[in-house]
């Protein structure tokens, strides 16, 4: 079993759908991050959380600390919201991450 | 502020070469951490620096090793180059502890082993 799964694997939507992504890992925390990566490549840190929730915008980040759980939701879907999101988790202080979901959002 | 740049960004060495990647961080932030991207094994940890010193290290063969020097600056080398270490190479830079620091991503090295 991977310390850090994430589900669904792919995900598609129309533009205006409430998108929800989960992550579950297996290792004790202090810390989770969700990392956005479009085509290309090019990776931009979304949130870092240990408790409770964040909100930036259309994307709302939880985590229950108790159930090993996190969620990252995005508002309103939009076309431009399509790329991989990962989930991570710092383990002996080497992040683990999730395989990523794949998001595709349709006009 | 300018953000984390790599050098190069595309890479064509051959089986059995050595390979030396850069990594600026953002100014100000002391530790650069490495990862590897694969389709199959998705993103790694490499090794992460501090202030000059390696402060954690991932589960690659010692043909992996790095630096950084006193501006923070880093480089990665890859030594005895396999086809299996065709991967996107990225650093990220942080302002302390990179796994529980907001990490600032570099676009990335594309290297292909032929």
């Amino acid at each position: 079993k991977n310390e850090v799964e994430q589900s669904p694997q792919n995900l598609t939507a129309q533009e205006g759908e409430f998108i929800t992504i989960n992550c579950s890992y297996s290792v004790g925390i202090s810390a989770l991050h969700w990392l956005q990566q479009h085509p290309g490549g090019g990776i931009v840190s979304l949130f870092m959380l240990s408790s409770g929730k964040k909100k930036h915008g259309r994307l709302i980040a939880t985590i229950n600390i108790q159930e090993k759980h996190s969620s990252l939701h995005i508002t309103a879907s939009h076309p431009r919201d399509s790329a991989v999101y990962i989930c991570a988790v710092p383990n002996t202080d080497k992040l683990i991450f999730g395989t990523g979901t794949r998001l595709q959002v349709f006009p | 502020k300018a953000g984390v740049t790599q050098t190069p960004r595309y890479l064509i060495k051959t089986r059995g070469q050595q390979v030396t990647l850069s990594c600026s961080p953002i100014s100000g932030h002391r530790s650069v951490s490495w990862y590897q991207q694969t389709p199959g094994q998705g993103l790694q940890f490499l090794f992460e620096y501090f202030s000059e010193t390696q402060r954690n290290k991932g589960n690659f063969p010692g043909r992996f090793s790095g630096r950084q020097f006193s501006n923070s600056r880093s480089e990665m080398n890859v030594s005895t180059l396999e086809l299996g270490d065709s991967a996107l190479y990225l650093c990220a830079s942080s302002s302390n502890r990179g796994s529980t620091d907001t990490q600032y991503f570099g676009p990335g090295t594309r290297l292909t082993v032929l």
